[in-house]
């Protein structure tokens, strides 16, 4: 059973719009969340980090967790082409430094 | 500084042969994993070196597979007897060692092995 599920999506949204990726983990002992954006061909690039409940900002992104609801999403403001991609939702349990991804969630913003 | 490298960036095989993958990473990185990527799926881990050991291999998924890491810097993963079914891209990522898992993981640009 896959631990950390995402949306396949594919999800269109207008330029200019907020795109919303969700992402749910099955195991609680996950402690570190990952968002990682990989353009078709490329290698994952990292995004966001989050590791406390709550919200944490970085520019248009914003990554959210919600550990009760083992629930992480991330929030892309002002969408733009370029944010056009897979995102890959990621966790990492404690010490154990491995990372469990989802599937990932492929955005296309429209011009 | 450079990231992290890997190569071949493309492998081509037969079914049956001995492939290597080598991944150089970050200078000063004393971490680092071999993931595995299949089309439409996010990296599967498969081995975690800490230096020259490898502290967790549990995702190798049988005994085809061996990873090493002799010096502690340059890790060569391979596969024997290998078959149509490990066609994937394979990838490494490497981390500075110190904060555990809130480390981040830089990947390399991968080598998409092809087993015909």
């Amino acid at each position: 059973q896959k631990e950390v599920e995402q949306n396949s999506g594919p999800l269109s949204v207008p330029e200019g719009a907020i795109a919303s990726l969700n992402c749910t983990y099955s195991d609680r002992v996950s402690q570190s969340f990952f968002w990682y954006r990989q353009y078709s061909g490329k290698s994952p690039e990292l995004i966001m980090s989050i590791y406390s409940n709550g919200d944490k900002e970085d520019g248009r992104f914003t990554a959210q967790l919600n550990k009760a609801s083992q629930y992480v999403s991330l929030l892309i403001r002002d969408s733009q082409p370029s944010d056009s991609a897979t995102y890959l939702c990621a966790s990492a349990t404690g010490s154990a430094r491995q990372l469990t991804f989802g599937s990932g969630t492929q955005l296309t913003v429209l011009p | 500084g450079a990231g992290v490298s890997q190569t071949p960036s493309n492998k081509v095989t037969e079914k049956g042969k001995y492939v290597e993958l080598r991944c150089d990473p970050i200078s000063g990185h004393t971490a680092l994993y071999w993931y595995r990527q299949s089309l439409g799926q996010g990296p599967e881990f498969l081995i975690y070196f800490q230096g020259t050991g490898a502290a967790d291999d549990s995702g190798l998924p049988n005994d085809r597979f061996f990873a090493v890491r002799p010096e502690g810097s340059v890790s060569t993963l391979k596969i024997q007897r290998t078959e149509r079914g490990d066609s994937a891209v394979y990838l490494c990522a490497s981390s500075s060692g110190l904060a555990g898992g809130q480390e981040t993981q830089y990947f390399g640009p991968g080598t998409r092995l092809l087993v015909l």
